[in-house]
C-alpha cells in the first residue's frame, strides 16, 4: 500500500481481555517496528521484525506482550490480560530493510484499557 | 545504551518569531539523529536527518538543525514560526553503521505558536 496500515484506530477494552492489533507496512519493505506512546512517555521500543530473522524481542515490556509477522509482511501485536497501564497508542512503522534508516509510521492504534 | 534528552515538554512562541526545541544525545561512536513531527490523531512524519557531511541540516517546511558534537546536540529550529507549526516534536537517536538498530526517541516537546 502507500502508507503504513494500522488497525483498528481505536480500540477500548476491560481490564483483563486479550487485544490484537494489526500493522500492513509498506509493500516490500523488510523491517518493521512496533513502538508503544505513552502520555509524558515518549515512544518506547517494543519488538523489530527483519525479513526472515528472529525478531528483537528486547522492548517487550511483559510476557504479556508478543508479536509475530506472517509471510514478512502483515504484523499482529497481542497483549494477553491487558492491564490500565497497557492503554497507550501503539504505533507500527516500516522501512525498506537492513541499512535503510528511513522509517515510515503509520497513524497508530490507540487502546484504552478500563 | 543509547539515549535522547529532550529537557522542555513545551515551547510556547509567537507566530512570526523564531523558534528552538532542544534535544541532547548519547550514543557509542557516531550518531545518527532524527527529528520527527506528530501531529493531532496522526503518526510520526519524518522533518529531518543527520548522518555525516554539514552540521547544518535543512528538512521538511522550512525547519533546520544543527549538530554539535562538542555538545552533544542537535536542536530543531525554525527562523519564522507559523501557527500550523503546533505539534508534537520527537527527537531520535541510533548508533551509526549499525544495520537496523531501533531509533530511541526523547519524550517529546510540545510546540505552541501562538497567533
Amino acid at each position: 500500500g502507500a502508507g503504513v496500515s494500522q488497525s483498528p484506530s481505536n480500540k477500548v477494552t476491560e481490564k483483563g481481555k486479550d487485544v490484537e492489533l494489526r500493522c500492513d507496512p509498506i509493500s516490500g519493505h523488510t523491517a518493521l517496528y512496533w513502538y508503544r506512546q505513552s502520555l509524558g512517555q515518549g515512544l518506547e521500543f517494543l519488538i523489530y521484525f527483519q525479513g526472515n530473522s528472529a525478531p528483537d524481542k528486547s522492548g517487550l515490556p511483559s510476557d504479556r506482550f508478543s508479536a509475530e509477522r506472517t509471510g514478512g509482511s502483515v504484523s499482529t501485536l497481542t497483549i494477553q490480560r491487558t492491564q490500565q497501564e497497557d492503554s497507550a497508542v501503539y504505533l507500527c512503522a516500516s522501512s525498506l530493510g537492513v541499512g535503510s534508516i528511513d522509517l515510515t509510521f503509520g497513524a497508530g492504534s490507540r487502546l484504552t484499557v478500563l | 545504551a543509547q539515549s535522547v534528552a529532550q529537557p522542555e515538554d513545551q515551547v510556547n512562541v509567537a507566530e512570526g518569531n523564531p523558534l528552538t526545541v532542544k534535544c541532547t544525545y548519547s550514543v557509542s561512536g557516531n550518531p545518527y539523529l532524527f527529528w520527527y513531527v506528530q501531529y493531532p490523531n496522526r503518526g510520526l512524519q519524518f522533518l529531518l536527518k543527520y548522518i555525516t557531511g554539514d552540521n547544518l541540516v535543512k528538512g521538511s517546511y522550512g525547519f533546520e538543525a544543527e549538530f554539535n558534537k562538542s555538545q552533544t546536540s542537535f536542536h530543531l529550529k525554525k527562523p519564522s514560526a507559523l501557527v500550523s507549526d503546533s505539534a508534537l516534536y520527537f527527537c531520535a537517536v541510533r548508533p551509526g553503521n549499525s544495520g537496523n538498530t531501533p531509533l530511541v526517541f526523547g519524550k517529546g516537546t510540545r510546540l505552541s505558536v501562538i497567533a
